[in-house]
């Protein structure tokens, strides 16, 4: 089974900086299998990112992803109050598609 | 429009069973692998299981192989997640999200339903 490692766990930005969340796998496996989801209290999570870099539609071009093997970056630009949230990988890899842990972003 | 709509959760005492299900609609639900994903009370997203769009494929989260089953019916439109020995620490709500693979060899859970909530307490 695959582990995703997300870091850091908890990361406070200001309105119009940048975030990088970063996801780290315990085995390398092709950047087609890996995905981000934005997810929201109350609500269902969003697939923001997949195949490592690819916008799914209607993700403003502020999300985007990028990184290979074990080492995948999602980074968002141009923070707006709306997009705090806890952020997961998932990789589709070995069938075991398991989500790393989570990076919670807070919009001060 | 796609949809998918969860029903089947609620109360259940630690012991006891249920049956999920997930009424797609909105595009042809055989093209496609589903999954169910689950979230407790303040914790992150834990995949559950999968299954391919024929059936014939299945894969579990090791913590719940041998408790829970993933099945679908093609001619229904419909997925399920059945669900035994419950232990309070199954208390999630559980999403189905329909699994996409692009044509470029991409993966991705582009639709999800809202969630059910199973609450497993005594």
């Amino acid at each position: 089974e695959i582990v995703l490692t997300q870091s850091p766990g908890t990361l406070s930005l200001s309105p119009g900086e940048r975030a990088t969340l970063s996801c780290r796998a315990s085995q390398s496996f092709s950047n087609n299998l890996l995905a981000w989801y934005q997810k929201k209290p109350g609500q269902a999570p969003r697939l923001l990112i997949y195949g490592a870099s690819r916008r799914a539609t209607g993700i403003p071009d502020r999300f985007s992803g990028s990184g290979s093997g074990t080492d995948f970056t999602l980074t968002i630009s141009r923070l707006e109050p709306e997009d705090s949230a806890v952020y997961y990988c998932q990789q589709y890899f070995d069938f075991q598609d398991t989500f790393g842990q989570g990076t919670k972003l807070e919009i001060k | 429009e796609v949809q998918m709509v969860e029903s089947g959760g609620g109360l259940v005492q630690p012991g006891g069973s249920l049956r999920l299900s997930c009424a797609a609609s909105g595009f042809t639900f055989s093209n496609y692998w589903m999954q169910w994903v689950r979230q407790a009370p303040g914790k992150g997203l834990e995949w559950v299981a999968n299954i391919k769009h024929d059936g014939s494929v299945t894969s579990y989260v090791d913590s719940l192989r041998g408790r829970i089953t993933i099945s679908r019916d093609n001619a229904k439109n419909s997925l399920y997640l059945e669900m035994n020995s419950l232990r309070v620490e199954d208390t999630a709500v559980y999403y189905c999200a329909r699994v996409r693979n692009w044509n470029d060899g991409s993966w991705g859970s582009d639709y999800w339903g809202q969630g059910t909530q199973v609450t497993v307490s005594s």
